[in-house]
């Protein structure tokens, strides 16, 4: 059966720390990995992951995917009370996006 | 680029009603939408994909009777919870992409509350 796993399930850190978010996935026909990030409404998207070791970043954002290792990893450096906010990971295998429970972050002043 | 808007983005309503929500993609056409439900810090379900000018596929244990999607277009895409019920209650989220491999955006979602 298809899953996905993220951890930790929840997290508190104060500001300026750095977090790493961690996403395993178990899934067939895999395409890409994508992040988004989750407040009080619907998800925001981060990153789309294709390739192994090819890191991506978005300003204090970065996000690498292992294929063989079926794990990707988030990574928020200096963080910032906005940042505070759920993380979603999610395989996308063309016709099914499957998402885990999330890694709940709250960044404290 | 890749705007999703959702609406209504709040429904309270009588047990018994039939609610309609609509998405659309308002800068990329959309072939393919998807619609979500969660509930309290829970994580997303998928309850049906669709693809514009098909049926859409439900996924297991969602009744197709009961949420109505249409796709008509390449930029909307509709849920209608018909005779909707207390238990319905819960936060339904579309999202939609261009392309297989492209990252799927998300409208604000709708709350419901059947009362």
């Amino acid at each position: 059966e298809d899953k996905v796993v993220q951890s930790p399930l929840s997290l508190v850190v104060h500001e300026g720390d750095t977090v790493t978010l961690n996403c395993s996935y178990e899934v067939t026909n895999f395409r890409s990995l994508l992040w988004y990030k989750q407040e009080k409404k619907a998800p925001t998207f981060l990153f789309m992951l294709t390739s192994s070791g090819i890191e991506k970043k978005s300003g204090r954002l970065s996000s690498i995917l292992d294929k063989k290792e079926l794990f990707s990893i988030l990574n928020i450096t200096a963080t910032q009370t906005g940042d505070s906010a759920v993380y979603l990971c999610t395989p996308n295998t063309g016709n099914q996006f499957y998402f885990g429970t999330g890694t709940s972050l709250t960044v404290i002043p | 680029g890749a705007v999703v808007s959702q609406h209504p983005s709040r429904v309270i309503c009588k047990s018994g009603t039939s609610v309609k929500i609509e998405c659309r993609s308002l800068d990329f056409q959309a072939t393919t939408m998807f619609w979500y439900r969660q509930f309290p810090k829970q994580s997303l379900m998928l309850m049906a994909t669709s693809n514009e000018g098909s049926k859409a596929t439900y996924e297991q244990g969602v009744e197709k009777d009961k949420f109505l999607i249409n796709h008509a277009s390449l930029t909307l895409s509709t849920l209608t919870v018909t005779s909707a019920h207390p238990e319905d209650s819960s936060f339904y989220i579309c999202s939609a992409r261009y392309g297989g491999n492209q990252p799927q955006h998300f409208g604000d979602g709708t709350r419901l509350s059947i009362l």
